[in-house]
């Protein structure tokens, strides 16, 4: 099946500081990819929707000057965390959609633990 | 807009038992219905889809969903649990638009815990 990797799988960063989290899909080309936040003992909330070569939609309340999003090629996309703060601090699971699969097929990566102390 | 209710955060089956986690969505066109696993701290991987096919969908490890449109109901089940399967387990809806992808819709996750 495809497989869809994050870097780095934690991440342990200074309050004010800036974090970057690589999703990238190792056997297939994703146009889309999406990223989703789990906080702890919840439910995935799905951030935003990275679209390749262009501007990434982003879910409502969520600030798009906070988590800026890239997918500057079909099998990578990159999340950065800007000016983190504790309340950052979260599991984020980024998914890329397969189109060998069948309909919205996605397929997740492993996630990436981010504490901000 | 789509939504999508588990009930029960939290299930106790003994091993061997039936297994069942259940799931109702809304959704205002027809849904693409999804149920994923999760163990700790890693992804998710995904048991079983529905997309407008066969209402009855097998997966793997030996789960299985029936889709219940009057219902609005996607319940997920195993005839005997296995303490492999202690998980957390998730439901997510989407909809198709048509050459393009959605972003899924998940429940608050179910976790299934297994007595032995």
């Amino acid at each position: 099946g495809a497989v869809v990797s994050q870097h780095p799988s934690r991440v342990i960063c200074k309050s004010g500081t800036s974090v970057k989290i690589e999703c990238r899909s190792l056997d297939f080309q994703a146009t889309t990819m999406f990223w989703y936040r789990q906080f702890p003992k919840k439910s995935l909330m799905l951030m935003a929707t990275s679209n390749e070569g262009s501007k990434a939609t982003y879910e409502q309340g969520v600030e798009k000057d906070k988590f800026l999003i890239n997918h500057a090629s079909l099998t990578l996309s990159t999340l950065t965390v800007t000016s983190a703060h504790p309340e950052d601090s979260s599991f984020y699971i980024c998914s890329a959609r397969d189109p060998r699969g069948g309909p919205n097929e996605q397929f997740f990566g492993p996630g990436t633990r981010l504490t901000v102390l | 807009a789509q939504s999508v209710t588990q009930l029960g955060s939290h299930v106790s089956v003994s091993e061997g038992a039936l297994v069942l986690l259940r799931c109702n969505y809304s959704s205002s066109v027809p849904p693409y219905l999804f149920w994923y696993v999760q163990y700790p701290n890693q992804g998710l991987q995904l048991l079983l889809k529905y997309t407008s096919a066969a209402t009855l969908v097998k997966g793997i490890n030996g789960f299985e969903a029936e889709f219940k449109k009057s219902e609005t109901s996607f319940h997920l089940t195993k005839p005997s649990a296995h303490m492999s399967d202690a998980a957390e387990y998730f439901c997510a809806v989407s909809a198709y638009s048509g050459g393009g992808a959605d972003g899924l819709t998940f429940g608050k996750g179910t976790h299934l815990i297994i007595q032995p």
